[in-house]
């Protein structure tokens, strides 16, 4: 069954650490994304990446890492920096690269809540 | 640059009566457009998407949109509602080689 998968569903941490987020995917697409969705704000880029080893900044960027050594993953890292990390993180993934006028896939999310 | 306006948070109406979702945008280019709908802590699925031809397009679960690129509106619809199409509606934006822009949402409360 083709389709994204983010892990874990539900994450809990103490300010000050690093956490890192999975998504994984097996539809074999080029482009992958992630998406910070806070209440009110609908979805933010984080980061994007068209291409295995290349990945670029989003609209808010500021906190987060991220790495693409492997066509079906792409981790973030939410680091210390971040200031307000609790939130949905989403991840998506869409068959393109180069452009962006396909649809989007969605994995189910991570709820990322920082004590 | 491009924009999405929501301009309703929240529309509750009752099971069986036809609902709409307003959805307008800006863009300096031609224009992909796309309705998501996310329901309660999980991710977001396609409902419908225009990319070009017949401004009338049709999704699944019965919704609808027409694109109006004079009034620069995608609203979506359905003729009647159902108590599991309670949810959360995104309207997105692409210019196409630019990145996807998401509305605020709409949160769609269904009641008996």
């Amino acid at each position: 069954d083709g389709g994204i998968t983010q892990s874990p569903k539900y994450l809990f941490r103490k300010e000050g650490q690093n956490v890192t987020l999975s998504c994984e995917q097996n539809l074999n697409h080029d482009a992958m994304y992630w998406y910070r969705q806070d209440p009110g704000q609908g979805l933010r880029l984080i980061y994007y990446s068209q291409i295995v080893n290349d990945f670029q900044k989003g609209d808010i960027a500021e906190g987060y890492s991220v790495s693409r050594e492997k066509k079906e993953s792409f981790p973030l890292t939410v680091t210390s920096a971040q200031k307000n990390p609790t939130a949905f993180y989403l991840c998506a993934s869409s068959p393109t690269s180069g452009g962006w006028g396909i649809e989007q896939f969605f994995g189910p999310g991570t709820r990322l809540t920082v004590l | 640059a491009q924009s999405v306006t929501q301009l309703d948070s929240q529309v509750p109406v009752f099971e069986e009566a036809p609902v709409e979702l307003r959805c307008n945008y800006s863009s300096s280019v031609s224009v992909y457009l796309f309705w998501y709908v996310q329901y309660p802590n999980q991710g977001l699925q396609l409902l419908l998407k225009y990319l070009s031809g017949s401004t009338l397009v049709k999704g699944i679960n019965g919704f609808e949109a027409e694109f109006n690129k004079s009034q620069t509106s995608f609203h979506l619809r359905k003729p009647s509602v159902h108590i599991s199409d309670t949810a959360e509606y995104f309207c997105a934006v692409t210019g196409g080689g630019n990145k996807l822009t998401f509305g605020t949402g709409t949160q769609l409360k269904v009641e008996l």
